[in-house]
């Protein structure tokens, strides 16, 4: 059975800090891994989908790894805004439908 | 596109009562997916649809939990006999087929049950 593990689980910086938020899965037959931003209360929003047969994928100041024969992704923000506070899910598709895991997130916060 | 849209947005129930949510995916997206998020918790899936076949269920989806797709467009899912351990978040998504690989799901803004 696919475990997902995210580490920190909550996170606080400073407005301006370049951070890491790190996601580790423990079978590594993955089709995908995505991460995820989810405001509170609100539905989940996809940021970055990293294909199993790719090592990162960039989009604006968010850049996600993966390592899939380790079984870790990670995910970098640059220069963090008060506006990326939030809950960041890391998730994987393993299923012959695609289903996703979730590990149970990375709750952020920038202060100004 | 209006996204993925699911109704009602929150739910106040009685225990022992029936409850019944609605989502409606991204037009012409075939799969359609549910999931269910308690307090700091992940999602964690619950059923799948392709088109309107039900092809997959979790082992969290008892006996008093049914979901439909009638003709293959929106989904309704039902909780029979609510109890207090069934508060949570109810989340749906839906995904065009396309190359697994590159499969990205939408997801709604979700239900919120409360059981009290």
């Amino acid at each position: 059975k696919q475990e997902v593990t995210q580490i920190p689980a909550a996170l606080s910086v400073p407005e301006g800090e370049n951070l890491v938020l790190n996601c580790s899965f423990t079978d590594s037959a993955i089709y995908n891994l995505q991460w995820f931003r989810q405001d509170p209360g609100k539905g989940l929003t996809s940021l970055l989908l990293i294909q199993s047969s790719q090592r990162e994928q960039t989009s604006g100041r968010l850049n996600a790894s993966l390592d899939k024969s380790s079984g870790r992704s990670t995910l970098y923000i640059a220069a963090s805004q008060p506006g990326d506070s939030a809950t960041y899910l890391c998730a994987v598709s393993n299923s012959g439908y695609s289903t996703l895991t979730f590990g149970k997130g990375t709750m952020l916060l920038v202060s100004p | 596109d209006t996204g993925v849209s699911q109704d009602p947005r929150h739910k106040i129930t009685k225990r022992g009562q029936n409850v019944t949510f609605r989502c409606d995916p991204i037009s012409e997206h075939n799969r359609l997916y549910w999931y269910r998020q308690t307090l700091g918790q992940g999602p964690e899936f619950l059923t799948y649809f392709q088109n309107e076949a039900q092809l997959e269920k979790s082992r969290l989806l008892s006996d008093r939990f049914s979901a439909e797709r009638p003709k293959g467009s929106f989904s309704t899912l039902e909780i029979q006999r609510t109890e207090q351990g069934d508060s949570a978040m109810y989340l749906c998504a839906s995904s065009p087929i396309s190359d697994r690989a590159t499969d990205t799901q939408y997801f709604g803004p979700g239900t919120r049950l409360t059981v009290l």
